[in-house]
């Protein structure tokens, strides 16, 4: 069965260091998401990709953080300077067109 | 705004049904999902319902749909230990994108 995968599953770092995630979703999924749930709270949408296009990054905080979908097809988060409080699950997912998204397992970040 | 509301927390005993409830406030959504998410995992897909439809019922899982009261419920029926973990509500926002707004989930605890 496809999924989506992510990597690295877990990342530890000191803050003010720069760290990256990788999400490669199901084949032929044109949409691409990232989501990142804070413990005890629902995931909150960071940036959308349709296809290689942003679509929505509203509540990505630009200064420290951005995404890149290159070709359309794996994506990676990026976080640099690593702040405390940006210790959270980074959730990736993927749709097609149905509105059903498929999460990969994650990627929990801490923050020292 | 957008925002979903739901109760954090559900103790059930095994073998009884459990009712989990959500409030949206986005009368425009087009889907209204159910996704659960076990411990150190990403979310899973459950069930989800068409705003033009009041009920739909799959397998052990029942959904209702009030849009009077943009209220959704999730009815588990013959709880097992197995259903233990955090399931939480989203609704699509329009807008063309499928972008999914989540709540900030109900635990749900299943004991003998």
């Amino acid at each position: 069965e496809a999924e989506v995968a992510q990597s690295p599953r877990y990342k530890i770092t000191e803050k003010s260091q720069a760290v990256a995630f990788w999400c490669d979703p199901i084949s032929g999924h044109a949409t691409l998401y990232w989501y990142r749930q804070i413990l005890g709270q629902g995931p909150e949408l960071l940036v959308q990709f349709q296809d290689e296009s942003v679509v929505d990054d509203s509540q990505l905080p630009k200064d420290r953080f951005s995404a890149e979908r290159l070709k359309g097809v794996d994506s990676t988060l990026k976080i640099q300077p690593a702040e405390l409080g940006d210790s959270a699950m980074y959730l990736c997912a993927s749709s097609w067109n149905t509105g059903e998204l498929f999460f990969g397992e994650g990627s929990r970040l801490t923050v020292l | 705004g957008e925002d979903v509301e739901q109760s954090l927390f559900l103790s059930v005993r095994e073998g009884d049904s459990s009712v989990i409830n959500c409030t949206y406030t986005d009368s425009s959504s087009t889907y209204l999902y159910w996704y659960k998410q076990e411990p150190g995992a990403g979310l899973q897909l459950l069930t989800y319902i068409f705003s033009n439809m009041d009920m739909k019922q799959d397998q052990r899982l029942t959904v209702l749909l009030n849009k009077k009261d943009k209220h959704l419920s999730l009815r588990i029926a013959d709880t097992q230990t197995g259903d233990s973990a955090i399931y939480f509500c989203a609704e699509s926002s329009p807008g063309g994108y499928n972008k999914l707004i989540f709540g900030a989930g109900t635990r749900l605890a299943v004991h003998p």
